[in-house]
Order: C-alpha cells, then structure tokens, then sequence
C-alpha cells in the first residue's frame, strides 16, 4: 500500500510571500488531515476533511491559511501571506474510518522556513 | 493547563535499559490512547492504541492507561539504538465527527550503544 505523499518537502519563502502544499492520501481514505508541527512541539490539527467537505477547521487561521479537497481525493493547503511563526512542518494524514482508534497514516511533511 | 502534558526530554539511556515514557492529561473526554514515534524529518508514525484503562502488549512495547489518574504511559523493553526517536502521545475523545488526535509535545529519546 503506497503511502501519504506530499510535496514539496522543503520550502524556503520571504515573509509575506505566498505557498502551497499538496497532499495525496491513501487509496480509499475518506478522511484526510492537514496538521501544523512547529520545531520541538507536538503536531496541531488545522483541518479535517471526510471526503471534499470540512469537518473542523477550528484552529485553521482563516485570514491567511486555505485549504481544499477536490473531489474528495488530493489536497491543497495554501498560506498567504505568510509570517515568520509560519515556520513548521505541515503534515498531512488520512485514515480509513473516524470511529474507533481511527489510526491515521502521516505524510513525511513539508517543511516551510520564513525569512 | 495543556490538555496534554510531556516532558520533552531529551532522555538519554543505555543500550538494554527499560525506558519509561509518560503523559499526563485534563480532559476526561479522551477514550483512545496512542503512542507514535516519529524519526527525525519523518511524519509520525503509530507504534500502539489503547482504548480506555489497561494495558497492552506488542513485543518489547507496553501502552499503560490509568484514566483514574489520567496518566498514560509507554515502556520499552530491552532498548535498541534504532529505538531512538521523538515519542509522542496521541488522545482522542470517542464518537464520530471531528475527531483530530491531541498530541504531546512528544519525548525525545535516546539511546546511547
């Protein structure tokens, strides 16, 4: 079973410039998640997808975060314009099913530096 | 106070040694317990899920629950270096909807050969 994958793995951009990511999930994952992780903390949830529609984007910041799931498979997640706290690595996730344990699979990231 | 507390270490062990990882947390809501590890500019991936109090087993790893004290805790039998890894605890409430995991900050362990 192919993986989540994401890319670019690495992006470096000046403060106010804008980036995308994009994520492929696992074949048949209803579910997929878009996760913030800064550098010696705990991955933070920004966006939970169940097939192209948004279950909670609660902690997503609206103003200058974006994310969208066409036809309920690939994901985008875009910032504009970003800040130098934009720093992290974004993870992207998917899992089969949302009841239960609901073990989710992660991607190996995106790593995003802002100057 | 965090919903999830963990000390993010590093701990440093010899090679063989038992290695207890621990997180604490407020929200009684959370019914399933997991324990990721994630090697350096990798995603995290799942190492054991417990569902509510108890323990479980997969070969050198045992996931501790205890809800009463909402302590949860991950021990590694006969530590190998390639063990060595950020360890994270993952929590999530039962039911279905929005349902991201909580995690700690995760532990950065290492073992010394």
């Amino acid at each position: 079973e192919a993986g989540v994958a994401q890319s670019p793995r690495y992006k470096i951009i000046e403060k106010r410039q804008s980036v995308a990511f994009w994520c492929n999930p696992i074949s048949g994952h209803a579910t997929l998640y878009w996760y913030q992780q800064i550098l010696g903390q705990g991955p933070k949830l920004l966006i939970q997808f169940q097939n192209n529609g948004v279950v909670d984007d609660s902690q997503l910041p609206k103003d200058r975060f974006s994310a969208e799931r066409l036809k309920g498979v690939d994901s985008t997640l875009k910032i504009q314009p970003a800040k130098l706290e934009d720093s992290a690595v974004y993870l992207c996730a998917s899992s089969l099913v949302t009841s239960g344990a609901n073990v989710l699979t992660f991607g190996a990231g995106s790593r995003l530096t802002v100057l | 106070q965090k919903e999830v507390e963990q000390d993010p270490g590093p701990l440093s062990v010899p090679e063989g040694a038992i290695v207890s990882l621990n997180c604490t947390y407020s929200n009684s809501a959370f019914q399933y317990f997991m324990w990721y590890r994630q090697y350096s500019r990798k995603g995290p991936e799942l190492l054991m899920y417990t569902y509510s109090s108890g323990n479980k087993e997969d070969g050198r790893f045992t996931a501790q629950v205890d809800k009463s004290s909402k302590y949860i805790s991950l021990f590694i039998r006969d530590s190998q270096p390639s063990d060595s890894a950020t360890y994270l605890c993952a929590l999530r409430a039962s039911g279905g909807g929005a349902d991201g995991l909580t995690f700690g900050k995760g532990t950065h362990l290492i073992i010394q050969p």
